[in-house]
């Protein structure tokens, strides 16, 4: 089966700039979940979507957002570019992301990018 | 809120060393525990996880036991290799409502050398 694949792997933008990363989950899972992951702050999650829902939100400021399509797949969208936004993006995926936590979300390589 | 402490890296063993790297957390409810492993310039990796207290992760020789009255998930391996140079991650997921997330810890860089 078929990993967790993410588009592109890698970016370079400019301030100001927006930008689209794209996720593929693992056939059959429903629950996307976005993280990013700097040196400074670490992981931190970002948000999840189900169902072309989105069941969770992190701290992040409105300029990121996402979107599921109804084949699961993924986006997420990052308006107004600082560089601060540098970083590398992760998407993980789940059968359905309930379970009491229990299930196991599967990663993928991850969008690196970097903003000038 | 939920959080992860993870002992500050980087740790410096000689191949077949024996390894541990600290993890306690604090959580509502009742956590699933993880590790992940990040080798470079790639995502991350499921390792070993429990979802419940006293159960033990097990996979390719690492260890890590649920241990509820201490609040902790250390993971240990007998004998380290170069290949296991990599940043291993500890976390939690408890379900919110309908939905769970992942709360990492810090990250600890292991390098093995020869």
């Amino acid at each position: 089966k078929a990993g967790v694949t993410q588009t592109p792997r890698y970016l370079i933008k400019t301030r100001g700039q927006q930008v689209t990363l794209s996720c593929s989950p693992i056939s059959g899972h429903r629950s996307v979940s976005w993280y990013q992951q700097t040196p400074g702050q670490g992981l931190q999650f970002l948000f999840e979507y189900f169902s072309e829902t989105q069941r969770n939100k992190g701290n992040f400021p409105g300029r990121f957002s996402g979107r599921q399509f109804s084949n699961s797949r993924s986006e997420m969208n990052v308006s107004t570019l600082e560089l601060g936004d540098s970083a590398l993006y992760l998407c993980a995926s789940s059968l359905d992301g309930i379970a009491g936590g229990r299930e196991t979300q599967y990663f993928g390589p991850g969008t690196r990018l970097l903003v000038l | 809120g939920n959080s992860v402490t993870q002992m500050e890296g980087p740790v410096t063993l000689s191949e077949e060393a024996f390894l541990t790297i600290n993890c306690t957390y604090t959580a509502t409810g009742y956590p699933s525990l993880f590790w992940y492993v990040q080798y470079p310039g790639e995502g991350l990796q499921l390792l070993l996880k429990a979802t419940k207290a006293d159960d033990k992760g097990s996979n390719k020789g690492f260890e890590a036991t649920y241990r509820k009255e201490t609040t902790s998930f250390h993971l240990e391996k007998g004998s380290v290799q170069v290949s296991d140079s990599a940043v291993y991650f500890c976390a939690l997921s408890v379900r919110t409502g309908t939905a769970s997330k992942l709360t990492f810890g810090t990250g600890t860089r292991l390098q093995v050398t020869l």
